[in-house]
């Protein structure tokens, strides 16, 4: 199975600022068909997970352009040009390749 | 307005049987990969189970294999775990998403349903 490290575990964030989450497995997600299939879901508090990014650095439909997704092989990263208030959650990676899918263990978002 | 709604969560014994069915609507549900994700109470997520909309192909967590069972209906445009022999490492909320394996995301997903596996 592809293991998927994501890292902070925690992320304390001010208003305004950026931030960035990474996240790395444990062999390559690029497929032959030349995609590179990994994907960025968000949970806010007590809701649903929801997509974010897919193929490494596509955002989904409504999703704010302050989310960007970037990488290659092995390593990947989130960053928001400019946290708000509604951005609080958890953050997690997951790697669409091959079953089992898997994901990271999340990465909390927190205004300081 | 694309929508997924699952039921048939509950209390079960350990040993015991549910089956969960997800409700779609809003989109070509046969079209479409399909999978079940849960999360344990303080958790992160995990990935359950997968079908091809395709071909109906079906895939599986380790965790799973060989006591849980995922169907659809594309008659009904309804999705079902059927889940035998379940363990207290079960209890979970389970999400139904629309995307599976692939170069189809996981972009729609339901409230999830609550199991509970508990004597």
């Amino acid at each position: 199975d592809i293991v998927i490290t994501q890292s902070p575990l925690s992320l304390p964030v001010t208003p305004g600022e950026p931030a960035s989450i990474s996240c790395r497995s444990s062999q390559s997600l690029l497929h032959a068909d030349g995609y590179t299939y990994l994907d960025w879901y968000m949970q806010k508090p007590g809701q649903s997970p929801q997509l974010l990014i897919f193929m490494a650095s596509n955002r989904a439909s409504g999703v704010p352009d302050r989310f960007s997704g970037s990488g290659s092989g092995t390593d990947f990263t989130l960053k928001i040009s400019r946290v708000e208030a509604e951005d609080v959650g958890v953050y997690y990676c997951m790697q669409a390749l091959q079953t089992p899918l898997t994901f990271g263990g999340g990465t909390k978002v927190e205004i300081k | 307005e694309v929508q997924l709604l699952e039921s048939g969560g509950g209390l079960v014994q350990p040993g015991g049987s549910l089956r969960l069915s997800c409700a779609a609507s809003g989109f070509t549900f046969s079209s479409y990969g399909m999978s079940w994700v849960r999360q344990a109470p303080g958790k992160g997520l995990e990935w359950v189970s997968g079908i091809r909309g395709s071909d109906g192909s079906t895939y599986y967590a380790d965790s799973v294999k060989g006591r849980f069972t995922i169907s659809r209906d594309n008659s009904k445009n309804t999705l079902y775990l059927q889940m035998n022999s379940l363990r207290v490492e079960d209890m979970a909320v389970y999400y139904c998403a629309k995307g599976t394996v692939g170069a189809t995301p996981m972009d729609v997903w339901g409230k999830g349903t609550t199991v509970t596996v508990s004597s």
